[in-house]
Order: structure tokens, then C-alpha cells, then sequence
């Protein structure tokens, strides 16, 4: 059994431009969530993919927007890019769209905008 | 919306010692309470949760209380060892499955 992935696991970009971070959940696991964890805080909610739709949004803007596939891995997409964005972005899966379910985490991908 | 609040920021404890983590919430409607360890370059790893119709769970070494009246849920980890020595964060989830996580404790057992 493999847990969950993410690539890459470093990025560097500059501001306006626009980012696609990956995810593949761990195996059987049919919900992913997406954080973002700014240096020294909690992750912050963006949202969630319940079997390839939208199942909850944080309080993030539309430039932050999301893709699940039919393998249950998903995609993060940031369009104009700010300085703000820079931080680790987590992925999550689950199994089922009760969010008490466990989470497992991925290690993230740590993004900065320059 | 849910705001989370969790104290202290640092916490440094000899080995042996116990260690307790505290956080508050402000939405009553909130269900669910997870606590969260994240070593360094890792991402969060559940390490005890409980839900709003139980008062104490304990796993072991370490445990959470939860007073729903006052809106605050605390972490409990006793017979602290050096690998405990990591970053912890509560969190809360409303009933829109949306969770909210606490700011952290960077917890640093000295042996």
C-alpha cells in the first residue's frame, strides 16, 4: 500500500504566473483535500474532491482552483501567481466524503514566488 | 466563521514529563476534533481525535479532553520521550466537513 505523493516537492515561480501542483492519494482512497501552510502557521483549508467533485471550499479565491481524475489523484492549479501564495501546499485522502474519516498527508510541495 | 486558538506556541518539557497542549474554538456547531503531529518535511500524521459527544479519549500515552461548554479541547501526552519532539496542531471540523487548524506548538523534549 502507498501513501500519498506529491510533485514536485520543490518550486520556484515568479509572480503572475501560473503553478500546477500534483497529488496522488493513497491507494483505495477516494477524497483529497488541499491546504496551504504558510511558515509557521496551521494549514489553511482550500478544498475538496469527493469521486471528482467539488465537495467544500475554503475561504481562498477562484485563481485557486482544482481537478480530480477518475484514479482519484488530483491537481492543484494557482493562476497570477502573488508573493502571498509562497508556502507548503498539502494534499490529504481520505476514504468517503465525511472528513472524519482519517486524513493521511502527503509531504507537501513547497512553493515560492519570487 | 470557526476560529481556533491553541497555546502555548513552544512548550519544552524534561523527558519523562508530561506535556499538555490547549485550544479553543468559537463555533458550537463544530463536531469534530483531530490532533495532528508533524515532524520536520513531513506533512500532519493524526495522532488521536475525538468527536463532540465524547468528553476523554485515551491512546496509551496520550490523550484529549474536550469541554463543549466552554468550547475547548486539550492534548494530554504523558511520559514524554525525545521522538515526541515535534510540531502539534489541533484542529476542528464545522459541519460543513471544513476543518480549521490551530496555529501550532512546536513541543521540544529534552533528554
Amino acid at each position: 500500500e502507498t501513501g500519498v505523493t506529491q510533485s514536485p516537492t520543490h518550486l520556484i515561480k515568479t509572480r503572475g504566473q501560473q503553478v500546477t501542483l500534483r497529488c496522488s492519494s493513497q491507494s483505495g482512497h477516494n477524497t483529497v483535500s488541499w491546504y496551504q501552510q504558510a511558515l509557521g502557521q496551521g494549514p489553511q483549508f482550500i478544498f475538496q474532491y469527493y469521486r471528482e467533485e467539488e465537495n467544500g471550499r475554503g475561504n481562498f479565491p477562484p485563481r485557486f482552483s482544482g481537478l480530480q481524475f477518475p484514479n482519484y489523484s488530483s491537481e492543484l492549479n494557482v493562476n497570477a501567481l502573488e508573493l502571498d501564495d509562497s508556502a507548503l501546499y498539502l494534499c490529504a485522502s481520505s476514504l468517503g466524503s465525511i472528513s472524519y474519516n482519517e486524513q493521511f498527508f502527503g509531504p507537501g510541495t513547497r512553493l515560492t514566488v519570487l | 466563521g470557526e476560529n481556533v486558538e491553541q497555546h502555548p506556541s513552544t512548550l519544552s518539557v524534561q523527558e519523562g514529563d508530561s506535556a499538555v497542549i490547549k485550544c479553543t474554538y468559537s463555533d458550537s456547531a463544530s463536531n469534530y476534533f483531530p490532533w495532528y503531529k508533524q515532524e520536520l518535511g513531513k506533512g500532519p500524521q493524526l495522532i488521536i481525535d475525538i468527536r463532540s459527544n465524547v468528553g476523554e479519549k485515551k491512546d496509551q500515552r496520550i490523550a484529549v479532553t474536550l469541554n463543549k461548554t466552554a468550547k475547548h479541547f486539550s492534548l494530554h501526552i504523558t511520559e514524554t520521550q525525545p521522538e515526541d519532539s515535534a510540531v502539534y496542531f489541533c484542529a476542528s471540523m464545522n459541519t460543513g466537513n471544513q476543518f480549521y487548524f490551530g496555529t501550532g506548538t512546536s513541543l521540544t523534549v529534552i533528554p
